[in-house]
């Protein structure tokens, strides 16, 4: 089946520093990986979405400088937190696409100090 | 743009009860309508989803009904158990789906 795994699954940084985080699809080609952000007491909401082939596009309030992403191939993407300050905390969700169908992984829970 | 509205949680059912969560939503597209549910420590997992309107959506006891012309896609449940505990969310994808717009999320508590 298809699968999304997340690294790692926790974290803890302290203010200033930068995190990296990794999104690896299993069983299937994630032609396009969006990755998400839940704030505490929010939903998720889209960071940037990244498509096999054509530039990475960041939503509003979300920059390549400070959320900088990596999508080498059709099973793995990473994004980096840079300067990572205390409203970044959250849940980082990874969702790969194949087909239509979405698939989640289970996230990276960032803390920062 | 495109946006969702549910009901706002928690919601305190006890066994056997049954469950309805509102969700609304906008979109000046055609989306395909979602509802997932994440348990404590990990990402959401897709309830079921619903593409075309007036269709219906279900798996394992829940179901929803995609109306368009009320832009609703209510989730319900006749006869909720203490498993169902969880976080649901009512989402959209729009533009073939590599976009998924969420609901804020309703807690669900269900005692025995």
């Amino acid at each position: 089946g298809a699968l999304v795994y997340q690294y790692p699954r926790r974290t803890i940084c302290k203010s200033g520093t930068s995190m990296r985080m990794e999104c690896q699809a299993v069983g299937f080609q994630a032609t396009s990986v969006a990755w998400y952000r839940q704030s505490p007491q929010k939903t998720f909401e889209l960071i940037a979405l990244s498509t096999v082939n054509s530039a990475i596009k960041y939503e509003q309030n979300f920059t390549q400088e400070k959320f900088p992403i990596s999508h080498p191939n059709l099973s793995f993407s990473s994004m980096t937190v840079l300067n990572a300050y205390l409203e970044d905390r959250g849940l980082y969700l990874c969702g790969a696409r194949d087909r239509g169908q979405q698939y989640f992984g289970p996230g990276t829970r960032l803390t920062v100090l | 743009g495109d946006s969702v509205t549910q009901t706002e949680g928690p919601v305190t059912l006890s066994e056997g009860t049954s469950l309805t969560v509102n969700c609304s939503y906008e979109t000046k597209q055609y989306p395909t309508l979602f509802w997932y549910v994440q348990y404590p420590g990990e990402g959401p997992q897709l309830l079921f989803k619903v593409p075309k309107a007036n269709e219906k959506g279900s798996n394992r006891g829940f179901e929803a009904t995609y109306n368009k012309e009320a832009t609703s896609f209510h989730l319900q449940k006749a006869s909720v158990q203490e498993s169902d505990s969880a976080v649901y969310y009512c989402a959209l994808s729009v533009t073939g789906g590599y976009k998924v717009v969420f609901g804020s999320g309703t807690r669900l508590l269900v005692s025995p």
